[in-house]
Order: C-alpha cells, then structure tokens, then sequence
C-alpha cells in the first residue's frame, strides 16, 4: 500500500510557468514532509521540508503548502525554469521510532524553454 | 551537508552473482540507510545499518539476500546476493542528520545495477 500517493505523474510547463505537484497521506502520525530533486543518474537531493505546525514553506523559487486537516501537501515552483526539469518526489515520516521515510511515486517535471 | 561516495556508480552483473556496494561518508554518523529505486519507480527502504549492531530490515527484504556491513561510523556495504534481473535497479545510500526538528537525509549518487 502506497503510504504517500503523488500526483501527477508528469508535468510539462512553459518557462516561467509555476507547475504543482500534489501530495497526499493517512497516516496522522507522520510529522515531516520533504520534498526531493532528483536529476538523471544522480541520487535525491533534499529540496525543502515542512513539519505540520506551519501551512507554508518558501525557500526561494519553491514553496510547500501544507493541509493538515485534509492531509494534503503540494510543491510549487514559481518562475520555473529549464534547469528545474528533474523529478521530484515528496515524502513523509515520522512516528515513534520512525526511521523509514515514505517517498510518494515521483513527479517528472519538464520545463520548456 | 554530508558528503556521501558510492561506488560502483554503475555495473552490469550476471544472474547469479554477488555484488558489494560501498557507501563511504565524510562525517561520523549513527545510522545509515539503503534504499532501492526500481525503474521508473519511487524508493523503497531496504535496511536501516547501524554501527556495532545488526541491520533492521524492512518487510520484503532479508539479510540472506541483502547481507549489509557497518564496520565503522563512516562507511557500510550492501551486497545484493545470487543475483536475478529482478534485481535491476539504482540502490541508493542515505545519511540522516540534524536534529529532530531540523532533519534532514541526503543521498548518494546511487548505484545503478544491471542484471543480465
């Protein structure tokens, strides 16, 4: 059972469009949610995260939108840009004991120039 | 942020065979985690490694198939044992660090694995 289900799968915008890419979960245990880049060949990179005590996170271009009540989380990429062509995967963990960190089923962005 | 080496970076095996990934980190940490990206697929924990004790396994993996090294706080193996095609994948390292409330895992490059 997916334990964080993503969508969609793909995602084709414009330069300087603002593609979204949405999360969700069940787990009411789950207390940190971040969000992973992943270009060809190369491992995930940690892009931002958010813990359930704020609905917004902004790091720059990215920002994560966070429904508690709905247990829902999105991505948003403002201006984006050919170099944001990646996927993205969100994730989730938390829980007594948690190590395990539940990666949703990715996002393959293209940005068009 | 941790610096993380795997090697192989990649490698084309055949069915049957063992092959011994390596994770080397640039800082001491207490856990280290091995996860698996099937094609075109998301990542799957395969074992969390800690060192002087043996690896946890999550479901759907075992330590005879998965056999895992943590010799020291810098560095752990996986070996992917009597390899099939399904085995086919990028296995990927990861460190946790930062506090609780600040966390974060960085990743590896990854290995990606072939399996004739």
């Amino acid at each position: 059972q997916q334990q964080v289900k993503q969508s969609p799968q793909s995602l084709i915008v414009q330069k300087g469009g603002i593609p979204i890419i949405n999360c969700a979960y069940e787990n009411t245990a789950f207390d940190y949610f971040p969000w992973y880049q992943q270009f060809p060949g190369k491992g995930p990179a940690l892009l931002i995260a958010i813990r359930p005590d704020v609905s917004e996170k902004k790091e720059g271009r990215f920002t994560i939108s966070f429904n508690k009540s709905a247990k829902q989380f999105s991505l948003h990429i403002m201006d984006s840009q050919p170099g944001d062509s990646a996927t993205y995967f969100c994730a989730a963990s938390g829980g007594i004991g948690a190590n395990n960190l539940f990666f949703g089923t990715g996002t393959r962005l293209t940005v068009i120039p | 942020s941790a610096v993380i080496s795997q090697k192989p970076s990649r490698d084309i095996c055949q069915r049957g065979t063992s092959l011994t990934i390596q994770c080397q980190v640039d800082s001491q940490v207490t856990m280290m985690f091995w996860y698996r990206q099937q094609p075109g697929q998301s990542l799957t924990l395969i074992a969390t490694a800690n060192q002087g004790s043996e690896a946890t396994y999550e479901s759907g993996f075992v330590i005879d198939k998965f056999p895992i090294s943590r010799p020291n706080l810098t560095f752990s193996t996986l070996t992917v044992s009597n390899m099939s095609p399904e085995d086919s994948s990028i296995y990927l390292c990861s460190v946790r660090q930062g506090s609780r409330s600040n966390e974060k895992l960085f990743f590896g490059s990854g290995t990606q694995l072939s399996v004739l």
